[in-house]
C-alpha cells in the first residue's frame, strides 16, 4: 500500500510569517511530486510540481524534495490571509502507470491577520 | 491553460436513479480520471482511463461505471444513486504519467 502522509492541522500561521507544510511518502521509488491548493468547497488547484532532490521556487512558493528521507515539503513565504486553504501533497509512484497517483488528506493552513 | 469543465455544479437526485456526470478537457490528454472526496477521507479514486474505449478500476469503483467515447469526454455513472454516493465528485485530466493532474470544477452531489 502506497501511502502519503500529511499533517491534518489546523496549521495557524501569522500574517506575513513563512508557512512550512510537510509531506512524507512509503514508496521510495516515487518519481513526481506536486502540491495543490483547495479552498473550501472548491476543486484542488496545482500550485508546484517538482521531480528532482533540492528546492524549486516559484514567487512566495519553495517546494523542497529529498528523496532519501522521502519526505516532501512547501513552504509559503510573507503568508497572506488568502493563502488560508487545505494543501494536499500528491505523488506519483513508481511502477504505477496511468493511475499512479496518491494523494494526501490535506493539511489546513490557517493565516492570522 | 488547461480546461476541464463538468457539466453540474450541484446536483440532488433520488434513491435509486441513474446519474450521469459529465466532464469534458480541451487539451487532448491521454488520462482522464475521476475521484470522490469526503471529510475525513481525502480524495478517492473512482475510475480511471488512458486512452478513448479504455477504463480501468481505482480503489473504489463499486456502485460506478465509465464511458469514454471520445478522447476529450469522460462519464462517470451512477448506476442506481445511493445515499452513501452522497460526495463531491473531481474529473481530472494529465497528458503523462509524470505530469500534474488538472481538475475540474467538480460536482456536489446529493442523494436523498
Amino acid at each position: 500500500q502506497k501511502e502519503v502522509e500529511q499533517n491534518s492541522g489546523p496549521l495557524s500561521v501569522p500574517e506575513g510569517a513563512i508557512a512550512s507544510l510537510n509531506c512524507t511518502y512509503s514508496d521510495r521509488g516515487s518519481q513526481s511530486f506536486f502540491w495543490y491548493r483547495q479552498y473550501s468547497g472548491k476543486s484542488p488547484e496545482l500550485i508546484m510540481s517538482i521531480y528532482s532532490n533540492g528546492d524549486k521556487e516559484d514567487g512566495r512558493f519553495t517546494a523542497q524534495l529529498n528523496k532519501a528521507s522521502q519526505y516532501v515539503s512547501l513552504l509559503i513565504r510573507d503568508s497572506q490571509p488568502s493563502d488560508s486553504a487545505t494543501y494536499l501533497c500528491a505523488v506519483h509512484h513508481s511502477g504505477g502507470g496511468a493511475d499512479g497517483l496518491t494523494f494526501g488528506k490535506g493539511t489546513h493552513l490557517i493565516i492570522q491577520p | 491553460d488547461v480546461k476541464v469543465t463538468q457539466s453540474s455544479r450541484y446536483l440532488v437526485k433520488r434513491t435509486g436513479e441513474k446519474v450521469f456526470l459529465e466532464c469534458v478537457q480541451d487539451m487532448d490528454h491521454e488520462n482522464m480520471f475521476w475521484y470522490r472526496q469526503d471529510p475525513g477521507l481525502g480524495l478517492r479514486l473512482i475510475y480511471f482511463s488512458y486512452d478513448v474505449k479504455m477504463k480501468e478500476k481505482g480503489d473504489i469503483p463499486e456502485g460506478y461505471s465509465v464511458s469514454r467515447e471520445k478522447k476529450e469526454r469522460f462519464s462517470l455513472i451512477l448506476e442506481s444513486a445511493s445515499t452513501n454516493q452522497t460526495s463531491m465528485y473531481l474529473c481530472a485530466s494529465r497528458d503523462s504519467n509524470n505530469s500534474p493532474l488538472h481538475f475540474g470544477n467538480g460536482t456536489r452531489l446529493t442523494v436523498t
